[in-house]
């Protein structure tokens, strides 16, 4: 099946430093969606890209789609306590079910 | 939050008995969805339904069976539970394939 590759793993940062979030794939996605999943709890969407070049903004949060819809990035700037979890990409590939990366676990060390 | 119920929201059971795990909505969303979610691997699909009694495996449904009998119920059935299968599962639904995917708030299995 079609597979998205989410780096890095882990991410620890000292609050107030930026943080960044990547997920890759292959071929051509029809859209993405970004999801947050706080220690305990379950993922809950963020947001959707569709566009070629998308550039949607959420506070603090910038997220890009790919000119070539290959590639999209979660950017934070300035993290919070607040930002903790676990971040996670899901790519759809046309009229199919989203496939999940695998997550970036954001910690942040006050 | 999405109408979704898990249940039980945490079990604990023997290697060898089965387990059912419910989840209940109240969207009439069309998909509905098992994950499980283990350190290191994500969010993996077990078995997802786009309609009454319609179901499809996912990347790991080895072990796990599936069944729905009305738009808003979806049960997912381990037949002889292992020591592997402990591990958190989620419920999900969404309207369409490709869509918004809403969570529900997990159940928590131990297998011992």
């Amino acid at each position: 099946g079609q597979q998205v590759m989410q780096i890095p793993q882990y991410q620890h940062v000292q609050e107030g430093e930026d943080f960044t979030t990547y997920c890759n794939s292959s071929t051509t996605l029809s859209n993405i969606q970004w999801y947050k999943q706080r220690p305990g709890g379950h993922p809950v969407f963020l947001i959707q890209l569709v566009k070629s070049g998308e550039v949607k903004k959420q506070k603090r949060l910038t997220f890009q789609f790919g000119e070539a819809k290959k590639n999209s990035s979660l950017h934070i700037t300035a993290t919070q306590t607040t930002d903790v979890g676990t971040y996670f990409c899901a790519a759809s590939f046309g009229n199919e079910k989203l496939t999940f990366g695998t997550g970036t676990r954001l910690t942040i060390i006050p | 939050d999405a109408g979704i119920t898990q249940s039980p929201r945490h079990k604990v059971t023997e290697t060898g008995t089965p387990v059912t795990l419910r989840c209940h909505q109240t969207e009439n969303h069309r998909y509905m969805y098992w994950y499980r979610q283990d350190p290191g691997h994500g969010l993996r699909l077990i078995h997802y339904s786009y309609g009454v009694k319609d179901t499809d495996k996912g990347e790991v449904s080895d072990g796990y069976s599936v069944s729905r009998s009305k738009t808003e119920d979806f049960l997912l059935t381990l037949e002889s539970a292992t020591s592997s299968q402990t591990s958190v599962y989620f419920c999900a639904i969404s309207e369409a394939a490709g869509n918004t995917i809403y969570f529900g708030e997990g159940s928590w299995l131990t297998v011992v």
